[in-house]
């Protein structure tokens, strides 16, 4: 199975606009893209979910071109709380059943 | 809404015990439950899929008789560590999700728990 991927780690100051992608060439054809946030020792908390095109809620928007195959992940103004690290998490083709990938994670650092 | 409970969030054992770790979803009816394992900088591995009233469906490489898990009702379910060994010890994190109702299948995560075995 191919890895959904994302860059390590991402930089970034107050106030700026953040874009994170993850690369999915494997995603199932049913299966929707879901992004999460985690803090250190805690559970992922979802941000946002999308199937394709583009979805906006009141902390995000999420981009996903016609082929799918990436999403991206876009932070309005990020502060310094929005440090953490995000993971999208698909679902990608694999036998009978489609099988739940998390991406590799991005670090995201907001500094003042 | 769509919270989920977790417990405990850390705990220490003795090598050779069996730990268990509840996950309960507070508000909504979990048919579909999720355990994950984390290390230290990694990301989310999937360990085995529940639905209520059913067998777990584990992972490829993970072993069924040691990491043990019931999901005997719509907002509870138990992993249980048997026999734990330090190379056990381990970030677990459940997650719970209403895929008969609910679209999308959107997961909800517990806040985990930290298990270190001496």
């Amino acid at each position: 199975l191919a890895k959904t991927t994302q860059p390590i780690s991402m930089d970034s100051y107050e106030g700026q606009e953040v874009n994170i992608t993850c690369s999915h060439n494997n995603i199932a054809t049913n299966d929707y893209i879901t992004w999460y946030q985690q803090f250190p020792s805690q559970g992922p908390r979802f941000i946002i979910q999308g199937y394709k095109t583009k979805v906006t809620n009141e902390v995000a928007s999420l981009f996903i071109p016609a082929d799918r195959k990436s999403s991206t992940l876009s932070l309005p103004r990020v502060s310094l709380s929005d440090t953490a690290v995000y993971y999208c998490l698909v679902g990608e083709k694999g036998g009978a059943t489609n099988k739940l990938i998390f991406g590799t994670g991005t670090l995201l650092a907001v500094q003042p | 809404g769509a919270v989920v409970s977790q417990h405990p969030s850390w705990v220490i054992c003795k090598s050779g015990t069996s730990v268990k770790i509840e996950c309960r979803s507070l508000d909504f009816q979990a048919t579909t439950m999720f355990w994950y394992r984390q290390f230290p900088k990694q990301s989310l591995m999937l360990m085995a899929t529940s639905n209520e009233g059913s067998k777990a469906t584990y992972e490829q490489g993970v072993e069924k008789d040691k990491f043990l898990i019931n999901h005997a009702s719509l907002t509870l379910s138990t992993l249980t560590v048997t026999s734990a060994h330090p190379e056990d010890s381990s970030f677990y994190i459940c997650s719970a999700s209403d895929s008969l109702n609910a679209p999308r299948n959107i997961q909800y995560f517990g806040a985990g728990t930290r298990l270190s075995v001496l």
